[in-house]
């Protein structure tokens, strides 16, 4: 079975810190790994996603994201927030094995303080 | 412009009316999904498709029906909605290609109440 964790529901940073979000899976083979980022009464839209071979993706909205392997994380960061951060991320896994599903974490709330 | 669109976006209805959700997409995309979210429990995957006529289930079917008779469109239907179906409803296209990892396009989500 196949599982995504992401640590911590709620998240606040101030402008200008650095944004660690956590993401961990669990499955026997590497999974496929996306973020999404969802706005304020939008849908979700593409962050980044792993591409095998890279352990370091970068994304849009500079953010990036580091696969590693070895502690089945994929966790996503920004070196500075800036206030139009302020969303809702969510980490998501594909199986190698069975692309059509896709399993979602529960979501972290990113609020930005000045 | 490229897009998926749901119908309707807000919808207030009472146990054992059935509804259907339409979801439409302009990208030639054979997969589709569909996905309930709700606060705590991120997104969950009602049913998807790989393509026409082929559908299967996700984490959470109970209660919900699909068809895709057509490569764009793959409504959601209810047929006797209850309660515990209040929720915010996202449909999802993308690629298939030749690996899984292409990215799912979503549409603006329907809030779905049912008293």
């Amino acid at each position: 079975a196949q599982s995504v964790t992401q640590l911590g529901s709620h998240v606040s940073v101030s402008e200008g810190a650095l944004v660690l979000l956590r993401c961990n899976y669990s499955s026997s083979v590497p999974p496929y790994l996306f973020w999404y980022v969802q706005y304020p009464n939008q849908g979700l839209q593409l962050l980044l996603k792993y591409t095998t071979g890279a352990t370091l993706v970068k994304g849009i909205n500079g953010f990036e994201a580091e696969f590693k392997k070895s502690e089945t994380s994929f966790h996503l960061t920004k070196p500075s927030a800036h206030m139009s951060d302020a969303a809702e991320y969510f980490c998501a896994v594909r199986r190698t094995d069975s692309w059509g599903k896709l399993q979602f974490g529960a979501g972290t709330q990113v609020v930005v303080t000045p | 412009e490229a897009q998926v669109t749901q119908n309707p976006r807000y919808l207030i209805t009472v146990t054992g009316k059935k509804l259907t959700v339409t979801c439409s997409q302009n990208m030639n995309h054979e997969y589709m999904s569909w996905y309930r979210q709700d606060p705590g429990l991120g997104l969950r995957q009602i049913y998807y498709s790989m393509n026409v006529e082929v559908t299967d289930k996700g984490d959470v079917p109970e209660g919900y029906k699909v068809s895709r008779k057509e490569k764009r469109n793959f409504p959601l239907i209810l047929e006797s909605p209850s309660p515990n179906q209040t929720s915010l409803y996202f449909c999802a296209s993308s690629l298939l290609g030749t690996s899984g990892n292409n990215e799912q396009f979503f549409g603006p989500g329907t809030r779905l109440t049912v008293l």
